[in-house]
């Protein structure tokens, strides 16, 4: 069975700090994304990472997919309240067809 | 454009009862998937297809039933409900490609007394 492992999972910081969210697993995925889930809704993809190495920018969120595509980290820079949310990974190894879930990293962000 | 809808958004069941929970997209994508959120426990995959009129087994199949007689349109069935399977169900789409994009419907809430 194949294990995305979120660390943290759960983190309280204060507007304008740094933070960094890991993705990591044993297995090799052929792309690896990013959702936000709010309370109520949906995952609402962030960003897609497909080449080992790969680093992607979305205002002030950096995504990285590890060079041997088994882990990739979110980074964000000068967190804002409106950051708060349950951060998901999901990696998709090549030809299935389907996702595996990362068991989450519930941000909450202090004004 | 809708987008992925769900119906219905909330249900409460007696353990034994039946229930089909509806997803629909109007996105013309060809995989569709349904998912369980329980917490603590992220999203897992219960069944898939990826056209119409197949469907394949996900992470935790067991006690539903799945069926894709249109494109547009993906049926979870719950054939004797278990308190077990209380939970959030999500239902998303997508297009077949390299970067794809999931998109999920907004959840259906279920509780089985």
């Amino acid at each position: 069975t194949q294990l995305l492992e979120q660390s943290p999972q759960f983190l309280s910081i204060q507007e304008g700090e740094n933070l960094t969210v890991y993705c990591n697993s044993s297995s090799v995925f052929s792309s690896l994304q990013w959702y936000r889930q709010e309370p109520g809704e949906g995952p609402v993809l962030l960003v897609t990472v497909v080449t080992g190495g790969e680093v992607k920018k979305l205002k002030r969120l950096t995504f990285q997919f590890g060079d041997a595509r088994k882990d990739s980290s979110l980074h964000i820079t000068a967190a804002q309240p409106g950051d708060t949310g349950l951060y998901l990974c999901a990696g998709e190894t090549s030809g299935t067809y389907k996702y595996i879930f990362g068991t989450g990293t519930r941000l909450k962000v202090l004004a | 454009n809708a987008g992925v809808t769900q119906t219905p958004k909330f249900r409460v069941l007696k353990t034994g009862q039946s229930m089909t929970l509806l997803c629909a997209q109007d996105m013309n994508h060809e995989y569709m998937y349904w998912y369980r959120q329980d917490p603590g426990m992220g999203l897992r995959l219960i069944h898939y297809s990826v056209g119409e009129g197949t469907t394949a087994k996900g992470e935790v199949p067991d006690g539903y039933n799945v069926s894709r007689l249109k494109k547009q349109n993906f049926l979870l069935g719950l054939e004797s409900a278990a308190p077990s399977q209380t939970s959030v169900y999500f239902c998303a789409s997508t297009h077949m490609g390299a970067e794809e994009t999931q998109y999920f419907g907004p959840g259906t809430r279920l509780l089985v007394l």
